[in-house]
């Protein structure tokens, strides 16, 4: 089992371009999150997916946007990225409520120049 | 404004030391969890409290909840290398979500 995957690993983009950083589980889990970690900030939730076919805004969403196509896959989207948007992107799953185990995968390094 | 506060922010301290991390909040939380992250990798979980006043040990590691269930601690007892790393508190909010701590680094000198 690959536990959470996500690709890219890393990418470069110029302000104003746009992407899509894929997540995907094999652990039958019910919600999907996406956080961004910046230094000295831990880890801000953007967008989560309570369970599959709903999604909901976190502490940071602005300037992203998300779709949990299945239950296995949760995508984060940036329309017109900014240097702002510079960060480390971890999607993570937990099988159904918080205080179960959050599982991460092992994370998106993003610089917008 | 981070809803929990860590402290130290950064710890450096020779192998075979002791060491605490602490964790603290305005906000009551129904549970708590500490991770550990090392550099490229995502979080690991170490450790979920739930009742107030818990005490949990992991091996070296000790993890105590507060009464009040705001704050909480990890304690390394003869603290080795392969401790290093980013130690992360998040508590349990409502509706799904955790809300983490900015982290402790911390480094274990050889």
């Amino acid at each position: 089992n690959a536990g959470v995957t996500q690709t890219p690993k890393f990418q470069v983009l110029k302000t104003g371009q746009s992407m899509t950083l894929q997540c995907a589980q094999d652990m039958n889990h019910n919600s999907m999150y996406w956080y961004r970690q910046d230094p000295g900030m831990g880890l801000r939730l953007i967008y989560y997916s309570a369970s599959e076919g709903t999604t909901d805004k976190g502490e940071v969403p602005n300037g992203y946007n998300v779709s949990r196509l299945n239950k296995r896959e949760f995508s984060l989207r940036l329309e017109s990225a900014a240097p702002s948007q510079t960060s480390v992107y971890f999607c993570a799953t937990v099988r159904r409520i918080s205080t179960d185990t959050q599982y991460f995968g092992p994370g998106t390094r993003l610089t917008v120049l | 404004t981070q809803l929990l506060e860590q402290s130290p922010q950064f710890l450096s301290i020779q192998e075979g030391e002791n060491l605490t991390v602490y964790c603290n909040s305005s906000s009551v939380f129904s549970s708590l969890q500490w991770y550990r992250q090392e550099p490229g990798e995502g979080p690991v979980l170490l450790v979920t409290v739930v009742t107030g006043g818990e005490v949990k040990k992991l091996k070296r590691l000790t993890f105590q909840f507060g009464d009040a269930r705001k704050d909480s601690s990890l304690h390394i007892t003869a603290a080795q290398p392969g401790d290093t790393g980013l130690y992360l508190c998040a508590g349990d909010e409502v509706d799904y979500k955790l809300s983490f701590g900015a982290g402790t680094t911390v480094t274990v000198r050889a």
